[in-house]
């Protein structure tokens, strides 16, 4: 059964205080995995691709990277408007035309 | 740039009521989602259709049915609401090819008193 783990389920940050966000999965011959930003009241939205170990990709103040096994969201100097719930997933290896996401990691960075 | 479009936002039905949530995409996408949101359950899938006239079962497909209307629309329909079906749902499409993202409506807030 594929899996999608993110940890941790919940972070409390200090504005500018560094920090990443962890995504592990056990899907085999991966095919892509997604992260995605979601705020309260909204669809998620989405960050970044990444697709095979080694790749990195970069938006404002976020950084994805990719291992074999994991992904992580690396926040550097966050500010409160990147207080969210951040989102992993893969395509599941029934179908790539189903992504299996993770529960999420809820932000909170306090000015 | 519309891109995915649900109707209604929120809805309060009594159980036993039926109603269908409505969902179109205007980037012409192949492939279409219904998920739900749950607190401590993350993303599940229930329906999904990857082309037009075809649907498949997802996660959590039980109490629920769909339509793909057309390449636009995508619909969900309750038969008979339970409260456990008290939920966000989450309609999606996406493109066809290798790592095409999913990209998301707003949300329908459903409650089932």
């Amino acid at each position: 059964e594929d899996q999608v783990t993110q940890s941790p389920e919940a972070l409390r940050l200090q504005e500018g205080e560094s920090s990443s966000l962890n995504c592990s999965y056990t899907v085999s011959g991966l095919r892509g995995l997604f992260w995605y930003r979601q705020d309260p009241g909204k669809g998620p939205e989405f960050l970044f691709t990444l697709y095979s170990a080694g790749e990195e990709k970069e938006k404002e103040r976020l950084k994805a990277t990719l291992t074999k096994k994991e992904s992580f969201l690396h926040i550097t100097a966050p500010k409160p408007e990147d207080s969210a719930t951040y989102l992993c997933a893969v395509p599941s290896q029934g179908g790539s035309e189903k992504l299996v996401f993770g529960k999420g990691t809820k932000l909170t960075v306090n000015p | 740039n519309a891109g995915v479009t649900q109707t209604p936002k929120f809805q309060v039905l009594k159980t036993g009521q039926s109603m269908t949530l409505q969902c179109a995409q205007d980037m012409n996408h192949n492939s279409m989602y219904w998920y739900r949101q749950d607190p401590g359950m993350g993303l599940r899938l229930i329906y999904y259709s990857a082309s037009e006239g075809t649907t498949d079962k997802g996660e959590v497909p039980n109490g629920y049915n769909v339509s793909r209307l057309n390449k636009r629309e995508f619909s969900l329909r309750l038969e008979s609401a339970a409260p456990s079906q008290t939920s966000v749902y989450f309609c999606a499409s996406r493109g066809t090819g290798f790592g095409n993202t999913i990209y998301f409506g707003e949300g329908s807030w459903l409650t089932v008193v």
